[in-house]
């Protein structure tokens, strides 16, 4: 069964720390792993992406880490901002495939 | 960017009526639109996936009679919640894919079946 396991389920952060979500799949066929971002009452926002020939890809202060021999990848969050405080899903596509599958997601609180 | 307009955000209907929500991605054609209802603090939940012009794809448990879906047109799904009851109380959300715009989700709406 294509599983996606995303921790941890919560997460407190001061202000300018860094918040690392976690997230390890099974199914070596996925080749797509995006993040999204949902702020409550919002659907998911796309936030970044990366495909596994890569080990690493940062946008501002997103950064997203890859390690396929693991089947890991997380994202970390720079200088977290209060603004940043959300849910945030990991999510896995195949590359025949069109339907994403969803981690369990992460409630992030980003404390003054 | 790709946007999803999803109507409407929050509804309020009485038990045993029917609900039609809307999905229109407004600046890109959507050749595959999916539906996922999801739970307070919890993960979405893939409903059905809609191709234009064809037949829903609903996923195991989902009840196709229920929850009715309508792709007439590459920038517009409908999902019809039928004879509504409590239970179906939940948000509900649609993504639409585009090629070259890669997977963009509607805001929501929340149903709340009295």
């Amino acid at each position: 069964q294509q599983q996606v396991k995303q921790s941890p389920q919560s997460l407190i952060v001061q202000k300018g720390g860094i918040s690392i979500i976690n997230c390890a799949y099974e199914n070596t066929a996925f080749d797509y792993f995006p993040w999204y971002q949902q702020f409550p009452g919002k659907g998911p926002a796309l936030l970044i992406a990366i495909r596994p020939d890569v080990s690493e890809k940062k946008e501002g202060r997103f950064t997203i880490s890859f390690n396929k021999s693991a089947k890991q990848f997380s994202l970390h969050i720079m200088d977290s901002q209060p603004g940043d405080s959300a849910t945030y899903f990991c999510a896995a596509l195949t590359g025949g495939g069109n339907k994403l599958t969803f981690g369990t997601g992460t409630q992030l609180k980003v404390e003054l | 960017g790709a946007v999803v307009s999803q109507h409407p955000s929050w509804v309020i209907c009485k038990s045993g009526t029917s609900v039609k929500i809307e999905c229109r991605s407004l600046d890109f054609q959507a050749t595959t639109m999916f539906w996922y209802r999801q739970f307070p603090k919890q993960s979405l939940m893939l409903m059905a996936t809609s191709n234009e012009g064809s037949k829903a794809t609903y996923e195991q448990g989902v009840e196709k009679d229920k929850f009715l879906i309508n792709h007439a047109s590459l920038t517009l799904s409908t999902l019809t919640v039928t004879s509504a009851h409590p239970e179906d109380s939940s948000f509900y959300i649609c993504s639409a894919y585009g090629q070259g715009y890669g997977y963009t989700f509607g805001s929501g709406t929340r149903l709340t079946v009295v």
